[in-house]
Parts: C-alpha cells; sequence; structure tokens
C-alpha cells in the first residue's frame, strides 16, 4: 500500500469548511484513497473513499488531484462532534487485507 | 453503512486471568475479520486477521498463543487475551468488510481492556 502524509494537526471554527490534505505520491493505478475518522476512545468510522473522480456522500466531499498524488477531504460545516482523528489510506481495491493506519491528522474544532 | 458490534466496551481483570471479546457482523456475513490494539496517543496496530473456519494469521511480534482467535461462524469472531498481564492494557477494535472484497470496512466501537 503507497504511504500517505497527513499534517499531524488543524483547527477550524465551528460552522466552517475543514480541509484535510493529504500527500500520496506513489499511488499506483488500482489504488483508491480511503477515509476513516477516530472520535477519542471510539472505534474508526468510515467517511469515504474514491479512485480518481471527486466523490461526496452526506458526510464529506473527496477532492483528488488529476496526477492522484494528493487528496482533500471536506467538511462543508464543521461541528464540535467532527473533532476526531482523521486518517487516510490508501490501498488498492482488491483482497481481503486490513487497513494500514498512519498517524492521521488531529482536528480540533473550535467553537 | 454495515453495522459491526464488539462486546464488552470495558473490561477491568486481574493480571493472571482471561478475557474474551467478541465481535458480530450484525447485518453482514464476514468470512475475515481484522483484530487491531491501539495504545494511549497511538495508531491503531493490525495483530492479527482472522479467517472463518481456519486459522488466524498473526502479525509479526503478536503471541499467537497469548491472544487466541476463533472465527467460528461468518458473523462472529472472538479474540481471548489469555494470561493477562498490565502491559496487555490496551484499546482492542476490531474490523469486517461486507462482501465483495474491497468493500469499506467497518469497524466495532471497541473495548477498553485494564489488566489490574
Amino acid at each position: 500500500d503507497a504511504k500517505t502524509t497527513q499534517p499531524t494537526s488543524m483547527d477550524c471554527a465551528e460552522g466552517r469548511a475543514a480541509n484535510l490534505p493529504c500527500n500520496h505520491s506513489t499511488i499506483s493505478g488500482n489504488e483508491y484513497v480511503y477515509w476513516y475518522r477516530q472520535i477519542h476512545s471510539q472505534g474508526p468510522q468510515y467517511i469515504i473513499h474514491g479512485l480518481k473522480n471527486n466523490e461526496t456522500n452526506e458526510m464529506a466531499s473527496l477532492i483528488i488531484t488529476e496526477d492522484r498524488k494528493s487528496s482533500t477531504l471536506i467538511l462543508p460545516h464543521a461541528t464540535l462532534r467532527d473533532t476526531a482523528v482523521y486518517y487516510c489510506i490508501v490501498r488498492a481495491y482488491t483482497g481481503r487485507r486490513a487497513l494500514t493506519f498512519g498517524s492521521g491528522t488531529r482536528l480540533q474544532v473550535q467553537p | 453503512g454495515a453495522v459491526v458490534s464488539q462486546h464488552p466496551s470495558w473490561v477491568i481483570c486481574k493480571s493472571g486471568t482471561s478475557v474474551k471479546i467478541e465481535c458480530r457482523s450484525l447485518d453482514f456475513q464476514a468470512t475475515t475479520m481484522f483484530w487491531y490494539r491501539q495504545f494511549p496517543k497511538q495508531s491503531l496496530m493490525l495483530m492479527a486477521t482472522s479467517n472463518e473456519g481456519s486459522k488466524a494469521t498473526y502479525e509479526q511480534g503478536v503471541e499467537k498463543d497469548k491472544f487466541l482467535i476463533n472465527h467460528a461462524s461468518l458473523t462472529l469472531s472472538t479474540l481471548t487475551v489469555t494470561s493477562a498481564h498490565p502491559e496487555d492494557s490496551s484499546f482492542y477494535i476490531c474490523s469486517a468488510a461486507p462482501a465483495p472484497e474491497g468493500t469499506e470496512a467497518f469497524f466495532g466501537q471497541g473495548t477498553r481492556l485494564t489488566v489490574v
């Protein structure tokens, strides 16, 4: 699985958009970008994933650059409940293999 | 999304005793489940891959005789921490993915184990 690089921490004001970047410059053609988050003392929660097109669901939007070497997770209107560690994970969309978690980005939403 | 449930959410046990943690996929069948461990202020580390009807695959450095995994049905995997010691105190998390292969994985709520 390709390595990802994320900022250690970020702050965001409540009600504003939170933009979380992720670099994955060694991503392969068959690898997807997944985003999960972990709220304190809970299991990780799936947010969104994509291959090369931008994706949007009820939780967030995922913007992947044309060269696929980086992506941004966007929480359009952050709330205090979005305070969590956000993990960007790259892996092939095949095989029953586990997800490999890096250090993630600790997002603190400020009131 | 799919639901994965863990039980118990937290447990305190004495050193030397064994503790069993259950992981259930509530609305789908999972031939493969994964067990992770997370120490304070650290990320999740994969411990083992649980395969229904066969032996689990353990990651390097994880003692298979200490962390017994049983995946007896398509909806249940159990992790038993045998002869627990204080250093086994951690947050244990399971995950599973519905078919087809490659579908996003879903995680249980985690089990906080404290060994005293």
